[in-house]
């Protein structure tokens, strides 16, 4: 199996609240890590990334959360909108890049 | 406009036919990267290219070609020995090839072979 994956496939998510996206990664080596977020029919856009020295980022309405004792990253969006509809994806970088399955986020009006 | 293009949106083929799709990228990226992405898995690296004329296998490059003649273009064949060619096509590219930059995505090919 995959060494990056996702808890849920399915987050449904009440507009204007937050969602929390999770991804587990494998190689404590990981040193880079993305997300990315991909509309239906479109190419992955990159959302933020953050390197295994730092512990949080943030950036407009995401926030990236890294816990390397676990080996768990989280995608904060907060208030969330109609427009975050989308399958988030996380990716763990070392000698090589490994994407996630992906995250279907589902916003409920 | 700096970015990743790539041609056609959607493409149809005959089994046994191979086909090229297209990727171009005017970000002055060094790195270029073939994908392929099938529901519910995560994407499946098929070729790259970390410098012009010089391109490395990924993890699913049977029934594939690529070339690197120039930098700003990556081209993928699909032969017709690649079994099962119907899929959702990415090209990506990156700075450099050490994995420490994002890589940034092209819209994608749908490729439909019958």
């Amino acid at each position: 199996g995959e060494s990056v994956g996702l808890h849920l496939p399915t987050l449904s998510v009440q507009e204007g609240d937050n969602s929390i996206i999770n991804c587990a990664y494998s190689n404590s080596a990981s040193d880079y890590f993305i997300w990315y977020k991909q509309e239906s029919g479109k190419g992955p856009q990159f959302i933020i990334d953050i390197r295994s020295n730092m512990d949080k980022r943030q950036g407009q309405r995401v926030t990236v959360l890294l816990n390397k004792t676990v080996k768990h990253l989280s995608l904060q969006i907060a208030a969330t909108q109609p427009g975050d509809s989308a399958v988030y994806f996380c990716a763990e970088c070392y000698d090589k890049i490994i994407f996630g399955k992906g995250t279907r986020l589902h916003i409920l009006p | 406009d700096g970015g990743i293009t790539q041609s056609p949106k959607y493409l149809f083929r005959k089994e046994g036919q191979n086909v090229t799709l297209s990727c171009e990228q005017n970000l002055n990226h060094d790195a270029m990267y073939w994908y392929r992405q099938d529901p519910g898995q995560g994407l499946r690296l098929i070729y790259y290219s970390q410098i012009v004329n010089d391109f490395q296998k990924g993890d699913i490059a049977e029934g594939y070609s690529v070339s690197r003649e120039k930098k700003e273009s990556f081209p993928l064949t699909v032969t017709s020995a690649q079994k099962n060619p119907t899929a959702f096509y990415l090209c990506a590219s990156s700075i450099t090839g050490d994995n420490t930059y994002e890589q940034y995505f092209g819209p994608g090919t749908r490729l439909t072979v019958t």
